[in-house]
């Protein structure tokens, strides 16, 4: 079954240091996004991306972050400037084409990252 | 806005016995509804999804779950469990027309012999 693959798993990195975050996403999906769980938190949504450009954010994205689709398979979340609240797992999903009805996300394994 | 509350943080259960993970949203709009599961240290899983149709939706592995608009519910339930479905449950819900899910908090499902 095809999967979302992400590395690395686990990231540490001091404050103040930029990081990215990478995915490769399923390669017939068109929709890819970014979401993140600070421990013991929710799930929540950061960024989607369709047809190189974000479609969709959360108030959570601010100006520290960034995505980019650099070739046809990686898809990267960029964090400028990390903080300590920016410890959290950061998760990439994508899903297929909007066929009518078809909502099927696939998530990645995520990137635990480490802020210090 | 949206939002999914899960009101049980932790179940724990003996194996073999039934299980119901409750789940409750609230939209002005119409939505989609979603259970995930995340075994450790892994992704999240799609589990089942309402989108439209029958009421009750099955998954492959024996967990069902039935919308109820009136109740603004969409509780996981499995007639007998296994050790196996040790695991955190998302719920989660789709407005129509926008792709960001919005989740509950989570519950952990402690299946025990």
């Amino acid at each position: 079954e095809p999967e979302v693959t992400q590395t690395p798993s686990h990231q540490v990195t001091q404050m103040g240091q930029e990081v990215i975050l990478r995915c490769v996403p399923i390669s017939n999906h068109l929709y890819f996004y970014w979401y993140r769980q600070i421990l013991g938190q929710k799930v929540e949504f950061l960024v989607s991306f369709y047809n190189n450009e974000i479609s969709e954010k959360s108030e959570i994205f601010d100006d520290q972050f960034s995505v980019e689709r650099p070739d046809g398979s990686n898809f990267t979340l960029k964090i400028r400037s990390t903080k300590l609240e920016d410890s959290a797992m950061y998760f990439c999903a994508s899903s297929a084409p909007v066929d009518r009805g078809n909502y099927g996300y696939t998530f990645g394994s995520g990137t635990r990252l480490t802020v210090v | 806005a949206q939002s999914v509350t899960q009101l049980d943080s932790q179940v724990p259960v003996f194996e073999e016995a039934p299980v119901e993970l409750r789940c409750n949203y609230s939209s002005s709009v119409s939505v989609y509804l979603f259970w995930y599961v995340q075994y450790p240290n892994q992704g999240l899983q799609l589990l089942l999804k309402y989108l439209s149709g029958s009421t009750l939706v099955e998954s492959i592995n024996g967990f069902e779950a039935e919308f109820n608009k009136s109740q603004t519910s969409f509780h996981l339930r499995k007639p007998s469990v296994h050790i196996s479905d040790t695991a955190e449950y998302f719920c989660a819900a789709l407005r129509a027309g926008r792709r960001a899910l919005t989740f509950g908090s989570g519950t952990r499902l402690q299946v025990q012999p």
